[in-house]
């Protein structure tokens, strides 16, 4: 049972290079999120998805883009990748009829721009 | 921006002994729940609790929501080396986002 998977899981970047991070699940969910943590700050919403065609950002979404093509994937594109962005970041989903909001996380991308 | 102020940040106990964790705001939320996250890995759903006052029990976990829904605790007795790991308390919202917000965690070390 894969549940969420992301890929890859380290990445170094350089300072205006640009990547996406890839997220699949095979849950049926309909919501999906993308969070990055850093340290002693929690998790922080950058964009989610209440379904295929449809996203919204989250509490901190620039600098980054999201599409939502097919209910399992949900992928982070970073286009000019900055300092700032170095973080560990985690795809969620949800499912459709979930009373409240439990979320099923990957095991997160290690990404240090340098 | 509804924010959720985990305490103590940090916490390192012996094995065998009892400790709580506690997590708080000003806001109401719909729900609460609390997550355990190992090194490398996601986070993991321990506990979803919905109604004021209510009290749940996993093992020798015991989580209490708020009467008002503003604040949560979790209680671990009796812990064990196995217990280590960031434990983060996060707050839903109504509506059809279900968005989610996080506390900053607490860091929990349990030395055999």
């Amino acid at each position: 049972n894969a549940g969420v998977t992301q890929t890859p899981k380290f990445r170094i970047l350089k300072i205006g290079q640009s990547m996406t991070l890839q997220c699949t699940q095979d849950m049926n969910h309909n919501y999906m999120y993308w969070y990055r943590q850093d340290p002693g700050m929690g998790l922080k919403l950058i964009y989610y998805s209440v379904g295929a065609g449809i996203t919204d950002k989250g509490e901190v979404p620039n600098g980054y883009n999201v599409s939502r093509s097919t209910t399992e994937d949900f992928p982070l594109r970073l286009e000019l990748a900055a300092p700032s962005q170095t973080s560990v970041y985690f795809c969620a989903s949800s499912p459709p009829r979930a009373l409240n909001t439990e979320a099923f996380f990957g095991q997160g991308t290690r990404l240090t721009v340098v | 921006t509804q924010l959720l102020e985990q305490s103590p940040q940090f916490l390192s106990i012996q094995e065998g002994e009892n400790l709580t964790v506690y997590c708080n705001s000003s806001s109401v939320f719909s729900s609460l729940q609390w997550y355990r996250q190992e090194p490398g890995e996601g986070p993991v759903l321990l506990v979803t609790v919905v109604t004021g006052g209510e009290v749940k029990k996993l093992k020798r976990l015991t989580f209490q929501f708020g009467d008002a829904r503003k604040d949560s605790s979790l209680h671990i007795t009796a812990a064990q080396p196995g217990d280590t790991g960031l434990y983060l308390c996060a707050g839903a919202r109504g509506g059809s986002a279900r968005q989610l917000t996080f506390g900053s965690g607490t860091q929990l070390t349990v030395l055999p």
